[in-house]
């Protein structure tokens, strides 16, 4: 059973949509990381969060923590090709994280 | 900076055969990860050291030998390989430069496939 639950596991837009990816708990994390993947290459770190109800921009990513600290969401703002990719929450559970199972996104121009 | 060097990039083992995976990071990172990432799992840890002389079993462990060499370098060894074993390994490092929540830079992988 996966500590932290992402939904949906694939989405496949056009390009200028819009989209939410989840990320979600029933435990509390002291912090909440979202990665992103592309092909053939490692996780890269977008942001971290750490305050209940916070929200970090990252130009056309926004990303929110859950005011309990359980969920997280990342949305996305007029997607784009460069966009495709595969995104991970990752939740720090003591002095490790804990990744969900990603969700794999595909922006068709 | 190289950041996260994994060495080989692809691999083909037979069931029972041994290898190493290696890992060296230029970051003065304190601490080190080894993972594997299989479809609809995502990333799983297999073992952690926290600091240079110390490793610690994560959560797949079984199977799985490390060995952190020096600050730089943390190995993963195979002994018996299983086709269970098929997956991609991924090897991390985290630590300093202001980042404070365990916050983790990735190697580009080793493919691993064992027959």
């Amino acid at each position: 059973t996966q500590l932290l639950e992402q939904s949906p596991q694939f989405l496949s837009i056009q390009e200028g949509e819009n989209l939410t990816v989840y990320c979600n708990s029933s435990s509390v994390f002291s912090s909440l990381q979202w990665y992103r993947q592309e092909p053939g290459e490692g996780p890269v770190l977008l942001v971290t969060v750490v305050t209940g109800g916070e929200v970090k921009k990252l130009k056309r990513l926004t990303f929110q923590f859950g005011d309990a600290r359980k969920d997280s969401s990342l949305h996305i703002t007029a997607a784009q090709p460069g966009d495709t990719g595969l995104y991970l929450c990752a939740g720090l559970y003591g002095n490790k994280l804990v990744f969900g199972a990603g969700t794999i996104l595909r922006v068709k121009s | 900076n190289a950041g996260v060097t994994q060495t080989p990039k692809f691999q083909v083992l037979k069931t029972g055969q041994s290898m190493t995976l290696q890992c060296a990071q230029d970051m003065n990172h304190n601490s080190m990860y080894w993972y594997r990432q299989d479809p609809g799992m995502g990333l799983r840890l297999i073992y952690y050291s926290a600091s240079e002389g110390t490793t610690d079993k994560g959560e797949v462990p079984n199977g799985y030998n490390v060995s952190r060499l020096n600050k730089r370098e943390f190995s993963l060894r195979l002994e018996s390989a299983a086709p269970s074993q098929t997956s991609v390994y991924f090897c991390a490092s985290s630590g300093g430069g202001g980042l404070t929540y365990n916050e983790q830079f990735f190697g580009p992988g080793t493919r691993l496939t064992v027959l």
